[in-house]
């Protein structure tokens, strides 16, 4: 089965400085799908940020990318500018290629923006 | 609003009861996921449909846990003889079936306090 680590449970970063989450993940398989998804307090999930396992350019959106390094089966993301609304939880997700595989979350980084 | 749709947001209910939550997918997904997620930790898979049909169930979900999905459309969620260890957050998400890559959409939530 697949697993998803993430290691810093905590995060703290100045607001408009840049901040890096790290996220490891387990699997056999060769073609795959990861996530960075936001939980804001008390809001719902919302995607960051995706990225294919065959494509070998990082995934890039606005101020956030990704280092997603395959044989070393890690899946950092960095925050450029960081602002006071990207306060939140954040959870790596893999998801196999295979039909009908569901979504594996890691235990997530409550990142904290400080003014 | 086309977003995923849960309610009731939050439920109290006395250990013993059983209690039933309902998730609305966004219209043209027809995968729909629950997970469960305790305070400070990432969603726990529960289960997941493709249309009606139940595709695939975690072994967290004890045999106190149905869901269905009647007709692909909607789904529910039911808790029977709820206990104390039952409080959490339960998640429902959708995704469009057609490609495999695309990330799960996720409601806001049912907060389920068992006292």
């Amino acid at each position: 089965a697949q697993t998803v680590t993430q290691s810093q449970p905590e995060m703290s970063v100045q607001e408009a400085e840049t901040v890096t989450l790290s996220c490891t993940y387990d699997t056999s398989e060769s073609d795959y799908y990861l996530f960075w998804y936001k939980q804001p307090p008390s809001r719902q999930m919302i995607l960051v940020i995706r990225q294919e396992a065959y494509k070998q350019q990082n995934a890039t959106e606005n101020r956030f990318s990704v280092n997603f390094q395959k044989a070393a089966k890690s899946f950092s993301l960095k925050i450029s500018d960081s602002q006071l609304g990207d306060a939140a939880m954040y959870f790596c997700a893999y998801r196999s290629a295979n039909y009908g595989q569901n979504f594996v979350f890691g235990p997530g980084t409550r990142l904290s923006v400080l003014p | 609003d086309t977003g995923v749709s849960q309610n009731p947001r939050h439920k109290i209910t006395k250990r013993g009861q059983n209690v039933t939550f309902r998730c609305d997918p966004i219209s043209e997904h027809n995968r729909l996921y629950w997970y469960r997620q305790t305070l400070g930790q990432g969603p726990e898979f529960l289960t997941y449909f493709q249309n009606e049909a139940q595709l695939e169930k975690s072994r967290l979900l004890s045999d106190r846990f149905s869901a269905e999905r009647p007709k692909g459309s909607f789904s529910t969620l039911e808790i029977q003889r709820t206990e104390q260890g039952d409080s959490a957050m339960y998640l429902c998400a959708s995704s469009p079936g057609q490609v495999h890559g695309t990330e799960a959409f996720f409601g806001q939530g049912t907060r389920l306090t068992v006292v």
